[in-house]
């Protein structure tokens, strides 16, 4: 699985948008980009994956630049809850074990 | 989404006994379950595949007959660590993959061994 890059800590007014960026320059073309969360003390929460196109759902917006080297993940009006680690992971669903490698994530810090 | 739960949620042992911890999707089958353990202020390090009805993978490193996995049924994985011995102590994660789905994974709340 392609390996990816994060900055390993980010702040956020609370109520504005958190943009959390992520490299992936050696990412496959049938390898996805998923983005999970951990809350202090708690079990990864999935958020979103995608493979080229920009998705969004009910919690965040995920955005893949055109040559799929990059993307970003979008929390359109962070809130103090969303004080977590996240991790951005790229992998192919289709691997033999389907197994997820989590990197060091970024730890945003939303502040009131 | 998916529904994995994990028990117990805090165990304390004393060192040379052994604990397990069960993993179940609530709502789900899943043929695959991954156990991860991560220390303090570290990431998660994947442990083991869990496959059922046959024997779990293991990652490099990872001593087998330590950690002790069984996955009996299409919900429900166990570890079981064995002669636990202070250095064990760590929080331990389960996840499990839907069948016939895309790749997203569902983690459990984790546990958290400390063993004295």
């Amino acid at each position: 699985d392609a390996k990816t890059t994060q900055p390993p800590s980010m702040d956020c007014a609370e109520g504005r948008a958190a943009n959390l960026p992520c490299n992936h320059s050696t990412i496959s073309g049938n390898e996805y980009v998923y983005w999970y969360r951990q809350i202090h003390s708690q079990g990864p929460q999935y958020i979103i994956h995608g493979l080229k196109n920009n998705e969004t759902n009910e919690m965040a917006s995920l955005i893949i630049t055109e040559d799929r080297k990059s993307s970003t993940l979008i929390l359109p009006h962070a809130t103090l809850r969303d004080t977590a680690v996240y991790y951005c992971i790229v992998r192919s669903p289709g691997g033999a074990t389907n197994k997820l490698i989590f990197g060091t994530g970024t730890l945003l810090a939303v502040q009131p | 989404g998916a529904v994995v739960s994990q028990h117990p949620s805090r165990v304390i042992c004393k060192s040379g006994t052994s604990v397990k911890i069960e993993c179940r999707s609530l709502d789900f089958q899943a043929t695959t379950m991954f156990w991860y353990r991560q220390f303090p202020k570290q990431s998660l390090m994947l442990m083991a595949t869990s496959n059922e009805g046959s024997k779990a993978t293991y990652e490099q490193g990872v001593e087998k007959d330590k950690f002790l996995i069984n996955h009996a049924s299409l919900t429900l994985s166990t570890l079981t660590v064995t002669s636990a011995h202070p250095e064990d102590s760590s929080f331990y994660i389960c996840s499990a993959r839907l069948l016939g789905n895309t790749g997203e994974l569902f983690f459990g709340e984790g546990s958290r061994l400390t063993v004295l």
